[in-house]
Formats: structure tokens, C-alpha cells, sequence
């Protein structure tokens, strides 16, 4: 069965340092991979996706994930958080094919202290 | 990057009414559409996939006479829920993927909050 995890419910970091928000996938096939945020009494917004080529995928706000197919995953980094980061990030895949419909993780609640 | 709206952002209705989602493409057409609902601190949950100009795919468990999905344009999907019970308050989100996307990135419209009393 094809599944998400995000194995962190919430991840702390202090202004300025790196961030790493976690995602490992279960999909049959070669996956499309993508992570979007959710910031308070908003929706969701795009960050970044994976579809093929470099394994380092570059996005919003200065934002990056690295896909990782032995280790089937796709954490999400930024070298220097920001109070501003603080929200919910979630993960997503997608299998090729016809099927759209995205698997989505649980979701990780950033808090970003100043 | 395209742009999805819904209406209302927010509504509050009596148990055993009706209420009508919106979601619209604005600035784009989408054949396809999706809708979602999340609870509190949890993931999105797909309800349905919403085909303009046909029946719309629901998952399982979900009540098809219970949350009535038309997607009569290409810009238009609306969500209704029948027979509204409190425990179907809800945050209701609805998405949408560009037809020329070969990517299959979906915009996100803001969300409904739905509190049924």
C-alpha cells in the first residue's frame, strides 16, 4: 500500500539554525514527491516537488528537499530558519500514472524560536 | 501560479440544514478537482475527485448522498453537505491541477471552515 510518514509531530529549532522536517514514502513505481505548508488560517501553499533528474530540488522560500530512493525519502531542509517558517509542512507523493490522487503524511508542526 | 478560491471561508449553520462550497479556478480551467477535509492537527483526508462534466469518484467511506459534488464548469466545483450534523464540522479544502500541468501540481484553495451547532 502506498504511504507517507512524517515521523516528527513537531520539530523545534532556534532562529538562524538549519531545519530538517522528515518524510519517507512507500510507493510502487517511481514516485512524484512534494511538500506544501500550511500556515495558520491559511491554505495550503506548493513548496517544492520531485519529479525526475537532481536528486536536490530547490523551492519556495529558500526551502530544499533531497531525494533519497534507497533510503525512500525526501526530508525537507533550509540552511537558516526564520521566526516566519513556523507552520505546518506536510508530505506528499504521487505515483506515475494516471491516478492523481496525492498520499498525504500526518504533517509536522515547525516552531521556529527567536 | 494559479490561483484557487473558495466561498465561504467560514460558515456556521444549524443541524439538518444544507450547505453549499464553492471552489473556483480563477485564472486557470480544471477538469479535475479535488476535495478534502481536515480535522484538527491532522492530514488532509481526499473525500472526493470531481470530473467536470461527470459523476465524481469518492473514496471509500465517504457518503456520496452526503456530500453532493457538481462540477458543472470547468472553473466551478461546489460541495454540498446534506443534512448537516455537528460532527461534520469540519475544515473542507478544495484543489485543483491545471490541465497542461504534466506535473500534476495541485493549488490549494484557502479552506472552508465549516461548525455545524
Amino acid at each position: 500500500a502506498q504511504s507517507v510518514a512524517q515521523p516528527e509531530d513537531q520539530v523545534n529549532v532556534a532562529e538562524g539554525n538549519p531545519l530538517t522536517v522528515k518524510c519517507t514514502y512507500s510507493v510502487s513505481g517511481n514516485p512524484y514527491l512534494f511538500w506544501y505548508v500550511q500556515y495558520p488560517n491559511r491554505g495550503l501553499q506548493f513548496l517544492l516537488k520531485y519529479i525526475t533528474g537532481d536528486n536536490l530540488v530547490k523551492g519556495s522560500y529558500g526551502f530544499e528537499a533531497e531525494f533519497n530512493k534507497s533510503q525512500t525519502s525526501f526530508h525537507l531542509k533550509k540552511p537558516s530558519a526564520l521566526v516566519s517558517d513556523s507552520a505546518l509542512y506536510f508530505c506528499a507523493v504521487r505515483r506515475t500514472g494516471n491516478n492523481r490522487k496525492l498520499i498525504w503524511g500526518l504533517g509536522t508542526s515547525l516552531a521556529v524560536n527567536p | 501560479g494559479a490561483v484557487v478560491s473558495q466561498h465561504p471561508s467560514w460558515v456556521i449553520c444549524k443541524s439538518g440544514t444544507s450547505v453549499k462550497i464553492e471552489c473556483r479556478s480563477l485564472d486557470f480551467q480544471a477538469t479535475t478537482m479535488f476535495w478534502y477535509r481536515q480535522f484538527p492537527k491532522q492530514s488532509l483526508m481526499l473525500m472526493a475527485t470531481s470530473n467536470e462534466g461527470s459523476k465524481a469518484t469518492y473514496e471509500q467511506g465517504v457518503e456520496k448522498d452526503k456530500f453532493l459534488i457538481n462540477h458543472a464548469s470547468l472553473t466551478l466545483s461546489t460541495l454540498t453537505v446534506t443534512s448537516a450534523h455537528p460532527e461534520d464540522s469540519s475544515f473542507y479544502i478544495c484543489s485543483a491541477r491545471p490541465p497542461a500541468s504534466g506535473n500534476n501540481e495541485q493549488f490549494f484553495g484557502p479552506g472552508t471552515r465549516l461548525t455545524v451547532l
